[in-house]
Order: structure tokens, then sequence, then C-alpha cells
């Protein structure tokens, strides 16, 4: 079964580095997403990604983030200058075009852990 | 906006209890979807289900089931005889198609399910 796949699984990194996250999402998908979920709490939206754009953002999504999509494959968050409350899981999505279902397929996430 | 709310942050039961996870959502759309995803102590998230807001029958897979009801705006998800492995936290979702056909998901804050041996 086509799976979305994330790496790292886990990061530690000292406050003020870059930390670049790196998702491949299921090949025949069009939409790609960021969600993060600070340990214990709820899942919230970062970002959606639709056509080499960015569709939707949250508040979240400040200056400090940014996706890219390099090479057909990959999708990337980059977070430039991390703070503590970085401090979460961050899950990628992808889903197929509007003939597709509407789920979402989660990667595994890659915790990020602020130091 | 959208709103989820999933009332109960945690739940305890024998296993082979039944249990009901429940789910009340708020939109403003006409067309939208709900989801269930799972997440064990593992973290990951695993899709459970889909509903689209015109479909409002009853799903069963195995000992799961699903109750939506538009009128009461609820999606609840029930579990039957459960068993240790159903321990996790349960996330209720909900997601509009826009024209441009991206969605963004929003999320309840989860009912974590203890079971019990």
């Amino acid at each position: 079964e086509p799976e979305v796949t994330q790496t790292p699984s886990h990061q530690v990194t000292q406050m003020g580095q870059e930390v670049i996250l790196r998702c491949v999402p299921i090949s025949n998908h069009l939409y790609f997403y960021w969600y993060r979920q600070i340990l214990g709490q709820k899942v919230e939206f970062l970002v959606s990604f639709y056509n080499n754009e960015i569709s939707e953002k949250s508040e979240i999504f400040d200056d400090q983030f940014s996706v890219e999509r390099p090479d057909g494959s990959n999708f990337t968050l980059k977070i430039r200058s991390t703070k503590l409350e970085d401090s979460a899981m961050y899950f990628c999505a992808s889903r197929a075009g509007l003939a597709g279902t509407g789920e979402l397929f989660f990667g595994e996430g890659s915790r990020l852990t602020v130091l | 906006a959208q709103k989820v709310t999933q009332a109960q942050t945690e739940i305890s039961v024998v296993e082979k209890e039944d249990v009901t996870l429940d789910c009340v959502y708020e939109t403003r759309d006409t067309t939208y979807y709900l989801f269930w995803y799972k997440q064990p102590p593992s973290g990951e998230l695993v899709f459970l289900i889909r509903r689209n807001s015109f479909d409002e029958q009853n799903e069963i897979s195995g000992r799961y089931s699903w109750n939506f009801q538009k009128s009461t705006s609820s999606f609840n998800f029930t579990i039957t005889a459960s068993q240790v492995v159903d321990s996790a936290v349960y996330f209720c979702a909900l997601t509009r198609l826009n024209s441009g056909g991206y969605q963004k998901v929003t999320f309840g804050t989860g009912t974590k399910l203890q079971v019990i041996p």
C-alpha cells in the first residue's frame, strides 16, 4: 500500500538553528500538507501546497517557516531559526486530486525537539 | 469557521466493554467531510473513516461503527467489545472542499481511550 514517508523520525536541535523536515508524498497525489502536534495537544494545520505554491496557511506558519517541492517528489518544511515552542511532532500529508476521496494520508511524523 | 469538539478528554473502559466517542462539529459549508483518525502510542495518525455531508448512512466496520447525524451535527464513533489494542487517542476531523479543490482539515482535541485488561 502506498504511503507517505517522512525523515528524520526524530531531530534534536539547538534553539536558533535551521531545520529541514522531509516528506515523500504518495506519488500520484497533488495536494500536500504540513500539520504539527505539540505533545499532548491537538493536530494543527500549518500549510497546504498545490501546483507548486502555497494554497493556504495558518497563523502559525509565519516567516520562519517555508515549504518547497524541490524535485517533484520531496516536499520539505524548513524552519529558519527554531524556537523552543517549535518542539512538536510534524506530520506531512498528501491527498489525491479533485477526483480523489478527500482522504488525507499522513506520514508517521517527524518529532522535533528544540533545546 | 470550522470547529470540532470532542468533549471527552479521557475515557477508561474495561476490555470487552463497548465505548462511544463523541464528536460535534460546526461548519457553514453544505459540502464537507468528516473523519476519524486513531493515534496509537507510537504517534502516527491512522485513518479510520471518511464521511461526506450527503451520506448520513451509518457505517459498521468490524467492531467499529459510526453514527452521523446532521440534525445534531454529530459524528460519533463506537467501538464494540473493546480490546487493549484500541487504546489510543482518537481524533475527529472536519474539512471542506474549496473551489480550488484543496482542503484544510480541522481536528478536534482528541479523546484518549484507555482499555484496561
